[in-house]
């Protein structure tokens, strides 16, 4: 089965400061991975994907996150944070076979300080 | 595209009624899913269909819930009788192919009380 862990339920940055929120994944077989953003009393929103092609994935709004099989990792990162970036934001797996199950982590809260 | 559309956006109702929550799909896609969103227990996967037959409902809490998805645009959730802790955000996504992205709507804010 796959699981996903995000480490730290909050982060708290300031604006213009460097944001990463970290992601590790647990998975038999390759996975697909993905990051997600939920801004309040919104649904989720794609920020962006992994599906084996480039392991650096860049997505919208600035994101981009790195997989990294040997550390079952794949950690969002933003070069500078704009107070516009303050959600929550979700890591996903799912498998690269028929099992297609897509499964979330709990979330990390990003605040952004002026 | 209008994206993935969920009907309604809110529900108030009385704990031991039924509650129907609805759902139409992206055209095309052939997965769908229902999830449960709370703030103890995060998002959880209730059931997720492809072409329309579910397959795997290992997250639907109990018998009291029952998912069916009759045609490839539209999905209902159920839950028959209602009780409080069933309030929540409930999510309907649904996705084109197998290791794509899943596009999520709105979602459905229940609350029984």
């Amino acid at each position: 089965a796959q699981s996903v862990t995000q480490l730290g339920s909050h982060v708290s940055v300031s604006e213009g400061a460097l944001v990463l929120l970290r992601c590790n994944y647990s998975s038999s077989v390759p996975p697909y991975l993905f990051w997600y953003v939920q801004y309040p009393n919104q649904g989720l929103q794609l920020l962006l994907k992994y599906t084996s092609a480039a392991t650096l994935v860049k997505g919208i709004n600035g994101f981009e996150a790195e997989f990294k099989k040997s550390e079952t990792s794949f950690h969002l990162t933003k070069p500078s944070a704009h107070m516009s970036d303050a959600a929550e934001y979700f890591c996903a797996v799912s498998r690269m076979d028929s099992s297609y199950k897509l499964i979330f982590g709990s979330g990390t809260r990003l605040l952004v300080r002026p | 595209d209008a994206g993935v559309i969920q009907s309604p956006r809110h529900e108030v109702t009385e704990m031991g009624q039924e509650v129907t929550l609805r759902c139409k799909p992206i055209s095309g896609h052939d997965y769908l899913f229902w999830y449960r969103q709370t703030m103890m227990r995060g998002l959880e996967l209730l059931i997720y269909f492809n072409n329309n037959v579910p397959i795997d409902d290992s997250g639907m809490p109990e018998d009291r819930f029952s998912a069916k998805m009759p045609n490839a645009s539209f999905s209902t959730l159920k839950i028959q009788p209602s009780e409080p802790r069933d309030s929540a955000v409930y999510f309907c996504a649904s996705s084109s192919r197998q290791g794509g992205a899943a596009f999520f709507g709105q979602g459905t804010r229940l609350t029984v009380v």
